[in-house]
């Protein structure tokens, strides 16, 4: 198996602009979550899908961003429009089903750089 | 506000002595621990769990140990091998989520 697959590997983009991630989880797992990484406040959870529903999105920042899962294979999390403070590490993880009692599995992440 | 805290940003320990990694938290709810690794260009990979009816884990060279009445955990691995040198993120479970720490540099130098 791939494991969980994201692209693109690096976006770098200018204030104001659309930013589109996706990702692709491992085949047959029910759960995908989207985190962000900073120095300052390590791997903070931004929302979860289970069987393509978002489940929890409390930790999404703001209105600027949003996330969708139209399928199992596929999601994708948007910022629009982009300013500089999104720059961060996003990782997508799946995982086999609900809870997360269940090991999660990290794509490699996308490395945002908004200027 | 941090939940689960990792105060020490970075560890550096010479090859074949044992790594101490601490994590701190703040929630009494939290009932289930985990420590993931994460190298450079790759996202984090689980390492070792602890259940909050135990105190210590082990795996191999991996050692979680659990002080409930403190709210720290601590990851040992002895010994320590220069394939190790990673970040190391603490977690904690609450509710239906993943709770996690700003994590730790350790490097493991010959």
């Amino acid at each position: 198996d791939a494991g969980v697959i994201q692209s693109p590997r690096h976006e770098v983009t200018e204030m104001g602009q659309e930013v589109t991630l996706r990702c692709k989880p491992i085949s047959g797992h029910n759960s995908l979550f989207w985190y962000r990484q900073t120095m300052m406040r390590g791997l903070e959870l931004l929302i979860y899908f289970n069987n393509n529903v978002p489940i929890d999105d409390s930790g999404m920042p703001e209105d600027r961003f949003s996330a969708k899962m139209p399928n199992a294979s596929f999601s994708t999390l948007k910022i629009q429009p982009s300013e500089p403070r999104d720059s961060a590490v996003y990782f997508c993880a799946s995982s086999p089903s609900r809870g997360v009692y269940n090991e999660q599995f990290f794509g490699p992440g996308t490395r945002l750089t908004v200027l | 506000d941090q939940q689960v805290k990792q105060n020490s940003p970075s560890l550096s320990v010479q090859e074949g002595r044992i790594s101490i990694l601490n994590c701190d938290y703040t929630n009494s709810m939290f009932d289930y621990f985990l420590w993931y690794k994460k190298y450079p260009a790759e996202g984090p990979t689980f390492l070792i769990s602890i259940s909050s009816i135990k105190d210590k884990n082990e795996d191999g060279r991996f050692t979680v140990f659990l002080n409930k009445s403190a709210k720290h955990l601590s990851l040992h691995i002895v010994p320590s091998q220069p394939g190790d040198s990673a970040v190391y993120f603490c977690a904690a479970i609450n509710t239906d989520k993943l709770i996690f720490g700003t994590g730790t540099r350790l490097q493991v130098f010959p």
